[in-house]
């Protein structure tokens, strides 16, 4: 069983569309994160649901905005793409226990292309 | 705010060389640390952890141990494989819920 599945794998676009990636955890864990890692793999937090509630909500366009419809399911939804969104997203979990959080576990990645 | 420092590479060894890879950290209190490796196409995928100082994380042959005098979590393995070429992240997680990664350091490990 996949513990955190993302969907697509790849998304292929043009400029000023609207699209969402879609997240599932089955792994119980009570947070879960959206990351954009660029071309020289570094990695930056986007967003951070905790109990579908909203935690951190790092620096990024209001274009971006994170659903959480329960604490399984995380979905990011991306209006008016720009050619700077290319990049690869990934999607998170981990358990947080006193107030730490544990080891997050990574999905495949949604390679997205914006033309 | 917390932070990670590691290098950034590219690393390039032979296969059975000795491997270290440099991670020292900034943070409040008593952080939990770790070792992520991304291979080619791939998500990350927790390599080793140690939640305490003195802790030796250790998995596949890598080791890294917390040392909180050094604030350091150098990742070590003895002879690295032509399969174990990857992005490594070195990463924190303090109280407040924020996980913190390095900027991923790129190990190729030639025949």
């Amino acid at each position: 069983d996949t513990a955190v599945s993302q969907t697509p794998k790849y998304l292929v676009t043009q400029m000023g569309n609207d699209k969402s990636i879609k997240c599932e955890q089955n792994l119980g864990h009570d947070t879960m994160y959206w990351y954009k890692q660029d071309s020289k793999k570094f990695l930056k937090i986007m967003f951070s649901y905790n109990n579908k509630e909203l935690i951190i909500n790092e620096t990024v366009p209001n274009r971006f905005s994170p659903k959480s419809p329960d604490k399984a399911h995380l979905n990011l939804h991306i209006n008016s793409l720009e050619l700077g969104d290319s990049a690869v997203y990934f999607c998170a979990s981990s358990q947080v226990t006193s107030g730490r959080a544990d080891t997050q576990y990574f999905g495949p990645g949604t390679r997205l292309t914006v033309l | 705010g917390d932070s990670v420092t590691q290098m950034e590479g590219p690393v390039t060894l032979s296969e059975e060389a000795f491997l270290t890879i440099n991670c020292t950290y900034t943070a409040t209190g008593y952080p939990s640390l770790f070792w992520y490796v991304q291979y080619p196409g791939e998500g990350l995928q927790l390599l080793l952890k140690a939640t305490k100082a003195d802790d030796k994380g250790s998995n596949k042959g890598f080791e890294a141990t917390y040392r909180k005098e050094t604030t350091s979590f150098h990742l070590e393995k003895g002879s690295v494989q032509v399969s174990d070429s990857a992005v490594y992240f070195c990463a924190l997680s303090n109280y407040g819920q924020n996980f913190v990664f390095g900027p991923g350091t790129r190990l190729s490990v030639l025949p």
